[in-house]
Parts: structure tokens; sequence; C-alpha cells
């Protein structure tokens, strides 16, 4: 089947900038999303984008999107202890929708 | 509160002992999921249904069934859980009008079957 995947951990200061990467293999993927998984809880969607884009800014999170290398970025500016999780990269084919393995991200204060 | 629910929360069980884990929304979604997490797989699609009496098999439906009688119910059934089938699972739900695909998600319940 079609593959979404991303690096499983990372770990940044408090106050500097992360980036999550993420890469899937679906060309006629339509909507690719960013959940966000704290402990005990389920996930929450952080934000989208439409494959037509290349990029959308959310207050500290920014995503990128290069269609011709399948290629996804989730960029959290100021990462603060509070942004700590796991982060999930998700492509919507037609009916069903495919998770990565989820990267884990770690702010040390 | 919009919202999908999931019970129990957490369940231990015994390899072969029927169980049935609920799942509701209250968003009148059409579309309903099933997931399980498993470290290092992520989540992956179990079943999913795009209405009512409407079903069709994810990535991994061995060793589960469902049923969508209801709009807002969307039970998950295990005949007869095996080891294997310890996991993390989630329900998720959304409408497939207007933003496609944005699923909203149950608390999740924790299985542990021995």
């Amino acid at each position: 089947g079609e593959d979404v995947e991303q690096s499983l951990f990372l770990s940044v200061r408090e106050g500097d900038s992360s980036v999550i990467n993420c890469t899937y293999t679906d060309s006629s993927s339509t909507y690719l999303y960013w959940y966000k998984q704290e402990p005990g809880a389920g996930l929450q969607l952080l934000t989208y984008i439409f494959s037509n884009m290349d990029m959308k800014q959310d207050q500290r999170l920014t995503v990128l999107l290069n269609k011709k290398d399948k290629h996804l970025s989730l960029r959290i500016a100021d990462t603060q202890t509070g942004d700590s999780a796991i982060y999930f990269c998700a492509d919507a084919g037609k009916i069903d929708m495919r998770f990565g393995a989820g990267t884990r991200l770690t702010v040390k204060p | 509160e919009a919202q999908v629910t999931q019970n129990p929360r957490y369940l231990i069980t015994v390899t072969g002992k029927k169980l049935t884990v609920t799942c509701s929304q209250n968003m009148n979604h059409e579309y309903m999921s099933w997931y399980r997490q498993d470290p290092g797989l992520g989540l992956r699609q179990i079943y999913y249904s795009m209405n009512v009496e409407v079903t069709d098999k994810g990535d991994v439906p061995e060793g589960y069934k469902v049923s969508r009688k209801e709009k807002r119910n969307f039970p998950l059934i295990l005949e007869s859980p095996s080891p294997n089938q310890t996991s993390l699972y989630f329900c998720a739900s959304s409408s497939t009008s207007g933003r496609a695909y944005e699923q909203y998600f149950g608390p999740g319940t924790r299985l542990t079957v021995t």
C-alpha cells in the first residue's frame, strides 16, 4: 500500500525552531495533515494543507509542501515545553487516511 | 460539545473472550473509522464506514468486526481476542463534505489481551 514516513524522534531546546519532516508516496493525495498527540490523549488536528498549495502559515506553525518530491514539513517557531508530543503526518486518498509512525518531539528547557 | 466518545477507556481481558468497544459521535458525521496504534507503526486503519449500513475493510481488518446500524455509533467487535490485538484503539469521525477527511478522534481505548 501507499506509505507515509517520518523520523521517530526529535529533540530541541525551548525557544528554538522545530522542523518535523514527512514523505508520502500517493500522488493522488488531496489533503495532507499534521496531528498532535499529547500523552494519554487522542489525536488533535493541528493544521492541514491542500495539495495544490506549497505553504501554509498558522501562527507559530508553518507547513511546507514539495509536491514534486512528495515531501511535507511542519515547522514550529519558538518551540515551548507544551509542544512536547507526538506529531503525525497523514495524507488523505479517495476514501481513507494514511498516517506516519509519528515523531516524538521533546522540548528541553 | 462536539466529541467522539469511546468506552471503555481501558480493558484487560483474556484470549477468546468476546468484547465490544463502543464509539459514538454527536456531530452527525457520515464517515467513521477505527484505528489501532502500535509503537513505531503509527495508526493503522482497521475498518471504516462511509455511512449507515456501509462498512469496508481498512489495512488490518483480520480479527475484527464492525457494524453501523445508526449514524452516531460504530462499535468495534473482537469475537475471539488474541494477544496480538493488545493495542491502543482510536475511533474517529469526519464529515464527507467540506473539509473532507478532517477526522475527529476519540480519547482511545487501551486493550490488553492476556
